[in-house]
């Protein structure tokens, strides 16, 4: 079973801190790694995708990926109360039909 | 100009009953898929179609059936729907590579008492 966990939390930061989300996962041929912003109600959408070992940054968003740990994260700076939602890490194990495998899930508050 | 679109958006029925739920995108993706959110917002895929052929199909009761009449559609039927069944369903759909983005529609919420 090819896994992918996350702490379903809540993270509570107060306003203008540095939130951080972790996600590990257990198929060592995994590809690609996502996150994804659900907002309560709302449907998930893309924040940040990951290919490779290392940083990236778009905007106040960094996600950053271990291969070797196979921990991948997402850094939020300035946090903002608009920010508070939960944060879905997807990994695409590979294979013909790439299936992304989702965490649960970090809830994430941001307090002002 | 929504991408993906689902209908309905609520759904509210009896155990027992049959019901569909529609999906749309325009995006021009040739793959497109379901998902399960339990109450917990575990999100889950069930289905899969690139093209029109079915290429994930995940431990789900066959009571569910997808059917994709084209490219830029994707049905999901339910045959005698269960207190378990009530979630809500996610519609996505992407262009076929490990790096492509899924792009979700905004859900159907399904209420089976």
């Amino acid at each position: 079973q090819k896994e992918v966990e996350q702490n379903s939390g809540p993270l509570s930061v107060p306003e203008g801190a540095i939130a951080s989300l972790n996600c590990t996962y257990s198929d060592r041929g995994s590809q690609s790694f996502f996150w994804y912003r659900q907002y309560s109600g709302k449907s998930p959408e893309l924040i940040m995708s990951i290919y490779s070992n290392g940083d990236k940054e778009d905007g106040r968003f960094t996600a950053q990926l271990n291969k070797a740990s196979q921990y991948v994260s997402l850094l939020i700076r300035d946090s903002q109360p608009s920010d508070s939602a939960t944060y879905l890490c997807a990994v695409n194990v590979g294979g013909s039909n790439y299936k992304l495998t989702f965490g649960k899930g970090t809830l994430l508050t941001v307090n002002p | 100009d929504t991408a993906v679109s689902q209908t309905p958006k609520y759904l509210v029925t009896q155990m027992g009953n049959d019901k569909s739920i529609k999906c749309e995108q325009n995006l021009g993706h040739d793959t497109m898929y379901w998902y399960k959110q339990d109450s917990k917002k575990f999100l889950k895929i069930m289905f899969s179609y690139n093209n029109k052929e079915l290429i994930i199909n995940e431990t789900v009761p066959n009571r569910f059936s997808p059917k994709s009449p084209d490219k830029a559609h994707l049905n999901l039927h339910i045959n005698s729907l269960e207190l378990g069944d009530s979630a809500v369903y996610f519609c996505a759909s992407s262009r076929r590579g490990m790096k492509e983005t899924q792009y979700f529609g905004p859900g159907t919420r399904l209420l089976v008492l």
